[in-house]
């Protein structure tokens, strides 16, 4: 079974500029993450959606982060314009069912904004 | 609200040593507990869960977790400590609803890096 996927792995911009990251989870999940993990911290929670429906989004900083999941499949996360302290690891994780008892993760994409 | 609280962001261990990663919680319901390890430039991996069954959860590659309600903890331990299990081990609450199922929203604990030495 493929595991969950996410483009691209590394990222490197300059501070203002945009960017986007991919995830398409394992087939058949119907809820879907979007994580930022910080350097020496724990991975917190930016944006949980079900299908194509947004769940819980209260930690998401909404005047430069977007993120969609038009078909209820795969997930972009947008940053526009970054920050510096935007820098991190953005995790995507997917589950089969909306009680999430068991999370599987990609291997993340490492935003480096400089 | 829930949190996760890991005592000691660092742990070292002889290779056979026991393994203990501490972690304390708090939630406002049930909650179910959770242990994940990342390797370097990898995602979190699921060691183990507690979702109100048993109390004393086993988990993949000799890893077991205790719920202890009253003290609000779910330590992680491991008798023996192997090279391979250098990692970094995040202990993460969910709240249980209702019926058996939870939120899904993982919080974490700020994890806690484990070096084996030889």
């Amino acid at each position: 079974e493929a595991g969950v996927a996410q483009s691209p792995r590394y990222k490197i911009i300059e501070k203002r500029q945009s960017v986007a990251f991919w995830c398409n989870p394992i087939s058949g999940h119907a809820t879907l993450y979007w994580y930022q993990q910080i350097l020496g911290q724990g991975p917190k929670l930016l944006i949980q959606f079900q299908n194509n429906g947004v769940v819980d989004d209260s930690q998401l900083p909404k005047d430069r982060f977007s993120a969609e999941r038009l078909k209820g499949v795969d997930s972009t996360l947008k940053i526009q314009p970054a920050k510096l302290e935007d820098s991190a690891v953005y995790l995507c994780a997917s589950s089969l069912e909306a009680s999430g008892r068991e999370l599987f993760f990609g291997e993340g994409s490492r935003l480096t904004v400089l | 609200a829930q949190s996760v609280t890991q005592l000691g962001s660092h742990v070292s261990v002889s290779e056979g040593a026991l393994v203990l990663l501490r972690c304390n919680y708090s939630s406002s319901v049930p909650p179910y507990l959770f242990w994940y390890v990342q390797y370097p430039n990898q995602g979190l991996q699921l060691l183990l869960k507690y979702t109100s069954a048993a109390t004393l959860v086993k988990g993949i590659n000799g890893f077991e977790a205790e719920y202890k309600k009253s003290e609000t903890s779910f330590h992680l331990t491991k008798p023996s400590a192997h090279m391979s299990d250098a990692a970094e081990y995040f202990c993460a609450v969910s709240e249980a609803r209702a019926g058996g199922t939870s939120y899904g929203k993982l919080t974490f604990g700020q994890g806690t890096i484990l070096t084996v030495h030889p």
